[in-house]
């Protein structure tokens, strides 16, 4: 059974950082791509950032590029993503999400999620 | 970036009805569209994939259909579990994007 385990959510200050973690079992980590996707309070879904199977490529959206870092180690089946200079805009709740391939159109194809973990920022 | 709007925000339909929602790409992404539901303090569950194709252990009342830049989600005859919040997403480039939601309420 594919699970997707968030951790590492909270309480920060505006200007402050926070890493999450995403650990995942029930599936060959590696072969596949992952993506974070947030979803402030009441308001739809908005894509974060991907990264392929291997880690070689990462992507972001324009709203955290050059803030947030994705990244992965797969010998721990284990998805991160750093966050820095967190802003009142970052406050929701983070999703990671499997993808159907490493790379691809189909790695964009997000059939298993977490639970997801709450990120507030806030003095 | 490929903007993805849907239509409606939201409805209010009753048990055993049809219904129909679409979404609407502002450049071609063939059929790399993707639909999601979401029911509250849930995490989205994908129901179709590629525009047509019915994810592993989702009910059958579930289609897709569409290509290029117009798709519907048809829910066929609904129950009361499908009163939630659908989001249609395109894979077709990042960013990926998904559309703003459509609210499906109990008349």
């Amino acid at each position: 059974e594919v699970q997707l385990l968030e951790s590492g959510g909270g309480l920060v200050q505006p200007g402050g950082s926070l890493r999450l973690s995403c650990a995942a079992s029930g599936f060959t980590f590696s072969s596949y791509a992952m993506s974070w996707v947030r979803q402030a309070p009441g308001k739809g879904l908005e894509w974060v950032s991907a990264i392929s199977g291997s880690g070689g490529s990462t992507y972001y959206a324009d709203s955290v590029k050059g803030r947030f870092t994705i990244s992965r180690d797969n010998s721990k089946s284990t998805l991160y993503v750093q966050m820095n200079s967190l802003r009142a805009e970052d406050t929701a709740v983070y999703y990671c999400a499997k993808g159907l391939a490493s790379t691809g159109s189909s790695s964009r194809n997000l059939d298993y999620w977490g639970q997801g973990t709450l990120v507030t920022v806030s003095s | 970036d490929i903007q993805m709007t849907q239509s409606p925000s939201s409805l209010s339909a009753s048990v055993g009805d049809r219904v129909t929602i679409t979404c609407r790409a502002s450049q071609s992404i063939s059929s790399f569209l993707n639909w999601f539901q979401q029911k509250p303090g849930k995490a989205p569950k994908l129901l179709i994939y590629a525009a047509s194709s019915l994810q592993s252990g989702v009910s059958s009342r579930f289609s897709g259909s569409g290509s290029g830049t117009d798709f519907t989600l048809t829910i066929s005859s609904l129950q009361p579990e499908d009163f939630a919040a659908y989001y249609c997403q395109q894979s077709y480039s990042t960013p990926i994007t998904f559309g703003q939601g459509t609210r499906l309420e109990i008349k």
